[in-house]
């Protein structure tokens, strides 16, 4: 079945440096989804991306989809104290549920 | 606006024991879901109803049951609760289809199984 995989599991980041959190599908996706979890919180939604090679922003997040459509990128730059959590990929293609990266833990250190 | 609504938020059960988690979304929503979430785990999928009528398992079915009692409302059911139960179980739901649009989740129920 479908396999989505996540990386780094961690990330410990002084404030104001980037961050970078990577999705790879095993198989090719219709679209991906990007979630954040606060600690202690619920999965948020952040964005979607659907055409091959797009490319997104939210103020100082940027989200990548790969030209095959395969794999995936969320890019923070300078990094605050309000970016800390687990932010999770999710692939989805036919008629399937999304199928969710374990996610990235971003510690930030002020 | 309530969105996704999950009781209880807290529960802790003796193995053996059953329970269910009731969820309900209040947006008209088609499908819904169940996931837990384990650390370092991530989300795993238990059941999905794709709409009102049906229901399908999902990664990790076994030991858990659930109803679409109506478009609003989907529960999640451990008959014979077990250790390997204890997590945070997620209740979430989407407007249409299978996996395109925002994923609404609920604030999760924390279980403990003794």
């Amino acid at each position: 079945g479908q396999q989505v995989m996540q990386i780094p599991q961690y990330q410990h980041v002084q404030e104001g440096e980037d961050f970078t959190t990577y999705c790879n599908s095993s198989t090719t996706l219709s679209n991906i989804q990007w979630y954040k979890q606060r600690p202690g919180g619920h999965p948020v939604f952040l964005i979607q991306l659907v055409k091959s090679g797009e490319v997104k922003k939210q103020k100082r997040l940027t989200f990548q989809f790969g030209e095959a459509k395969k794999n995936s990128s969320l890019h923070i730059t300078a990094t605050q104290t309000t970016d800390v959590g687990t932010y999770f990929c999710a692939g989805g293609s036919g008629n399937t549920p999304l199928v969710f990266g374990k996610g990235t833990r971003l510690s930030v250190i002020a | 606006n309530a969105g996704v609504t999950q009781t209880p938020k807290f529960q802790v059960l003796k193995t053996g024991q059953s329970m269910t988690l009731q969820c309900a979304q209040d947006m008209n929503h088609n499908s819904m879901y169940w996931y837990r979430q384990d650390p370092g785990m991530g989300l795993r999928l238990i059941y999905y109803s794709a709409s009102e009528g049906t229901t399908d398992k999902g990664e990790v079915p076994n030991g858990y049951n659930v109803s679409r009692l109506n478009k609003r409302e989907f529960s999640l059911r451990l008959e014979s609760a077990a250790p390997s139960q204890t997590s945070v179980y997620f209740c979430a739901s989407i407007r249409t289809g299978w996996n395109t649009g925002e994923l609404f989740f609920g604030e999760g129920s924390r279980l403990t199984v003794l």
